[in-house]
């Protein structure tokens, strides 16, 4: 079974930090590229982030752009986004999902539970 | 590149055909693809490339358009089928999904 499991999430003061991660298992995790997405509470979805399979290539929405970082290692089958100035409005259900290939796309189709980040004081 | 979706609520019977807009602020081609969320649930792929059915999703969806404009369609509404539905658009390694379709 194709799986993408996120952990990490929390609930986190503004300006704390967190690391998500997103394990991969029941297929071959190298040659996918790996989405963020999010959701705020009672919102519509967001793109934050992709890297690509071999991780040389990551790119990001305007809205996190210097702000977050995406990560993998195909070794231990897990993606990484590390958030370090935590924000209110970050607060979110982050999914992370799959994707064959970036440059031509055919759609997030395997998505995780998501893991939710809550920012307060 | 903006996307919008229209209706933002759509209310219709079992058996109803529906059709769901989705317009793009610029060309982009065939880079759209289409997801259903339920409540409490991740979302699911339905479409890629406008009109390409993920594998396992019933046939009574379909997806058309390119440009600037693009159509979800599904033909005879099961209530498994209520749902929100957003459209996504990927081009120059930027992805956008849309506000969301509410279907009752």
């Amino acid at each position: 079974q194709e799986l993408l499991v996120e952990s990490g999430g929390g609930a986190v003061q503004p300006g704390g930090s967190v690391r998500l991660s997103c394990a991969a298992s029941g297929f071959i995790f190298s040659r996918y590229a790996i989405h963020w997405v999010r959701q705020a509470p009672g919102k519509g979805l967001e793109w934050v982030a992709v890297i690509s399979d071999a991780g040389r290539s990551t790119y990001y929405a305007d809205s996190v752009q210097g702000r977050f970082t995406i990560s993998r290692d195909n070794a231990k089958n897990v993606v990484y986004l590390e958030i370090p100035t935590l924000r209110g409005d970050d607060t979110a259900l982050y999914y992370c999902t799959r994707d064959y290939d970036i440059l031509i796309s055919y759609g997030m189709d395997v998505w995780g539970q998501g893991t939710a980040v809550t920012v307060s004081s | 590149i903006q996307m919008t979706q229209s209706p933002s609520t759509l209310s219709a019977s079992v058996g109803d055909s529906v059709n769901l807009t989705c317009r793009a602020s610029e060309d982009i081609l065939i880079w759209l693809a289409w997801y259903q969320q339920k409540p409490g649930k991740a979302p699911k792929l339905l479409i890629h490339k406008a009109s390409i059915l993920q594998p396992g999703v019933p046939s009574r969806f379909s997806g058309s358009g390119s440009g600037t404009e693009f159509t979800l369609t599904i033909s005879s509404l099961q209530p498994d089928d209520s749902a929100t539905y957003y459209c996504q658009k990927y081009t120059h390694y930027s992805w956008r999904f849309g506000p969301g379709t509410k279907v009752e």
